[in-house]
């Protein structure tokens, strides 16, 4: 069965205070990996794709890089306004694969 | 500006009361989709629609009904709600199937007494 399962549940940073996410998937081949950040009261909010090992995106402060097993979301020198939880999906390469959501990491930076 | 809207965003109601809530895109996807949203749960898939006239059930479907008439418009429909339909209800939209670049709308936090 697909599973994605993200660690930790919730992180509290000091503003500045580098660190990681991580998204453990389990799919029968993988058409892509999602980041999404959803912030309080909101819908998610796209980030990005990763589509094979090996691949890395960034926007910001934000790094992600996937390999075959699990993916990982890089917060470099975080500002309180990087707070929201980071919600990691897949998708496997069959046909009728659906998007399947990791329960999230609420990340908190402390000013 | 491209978007997702779902009304009602805030609805209370009882049980056995007949509800809908609207989901309209303006960005001529293909793709659309309902999730509900629960503490420890994450997001889990009511329903989803490939085009017009093409809805299928996703992993909770039970109580809920979807019809897609149109392509901007994907209604989800409470026949006769119950207190564990209480939820955090988000409608998404993507330009097809395969991509998961959803786009998502504000949310419709439902209470059902």
């Amino acid at each position: 069965e697909d599973q994605v399962t993200q660690s930790p549940e919730a992180l509290r940073l000091q503003e500045g205070e580098s660190s990681s996410l991580n998204c453990s998937y389990t799919v029968s081949g993988l058409r892509g990996l999602f980041w999404y950040r959803q912030d309080p009261g909101k819908g998610p909010e796209f980030l990005f794709t990763l589509y094979s090992a090996g691949e890395e995106k960034e926007k910001e402060r934000l790094k992600a890089t996937l390999t075959k097993k699990e993916s990982f979301l890089h917060i470099t020198a975080p500002k309180p306004e990087d707070s929201a939880t980071y919600l990691c999906a897949v998708q496997g390469a069959r046909r009728d694969d659906k998007i399947i959501f990791g329960k999230g990491t609420r990340l908190h930076i402390l000013p | 500006e491209a978007q997702v809207t779902q009304n009602p965003r805030y609805l209370i109601t009882v049980t056995g009361k007949k509800l809908t809530v609207t989901c309209s895109q303006n960005m001529n996807h293909e793709y659309m989709s309902w999730y509900r949203q629960d503490p420890g749960l994450g997001l889990r898939q009511i329903y989803y629609s490939m085009n017009v006239e093409v809805t299928d059930k996703g992993d909770v479907p039970e109580g809920y009904k979807v019809s897609r008439k149109e392509k901007r418009n994907f209604p989800l429909i409470l026949e006769s709600p119950s207190p564990n339909q209480t939820s955090l209800y988000f409608c998404a939209s993507s330009q097809s199937r395969v991509t998961g670049e959803l786009f998502f709308g504000e949310g419709s936090r439902l209470t059902v007494l």
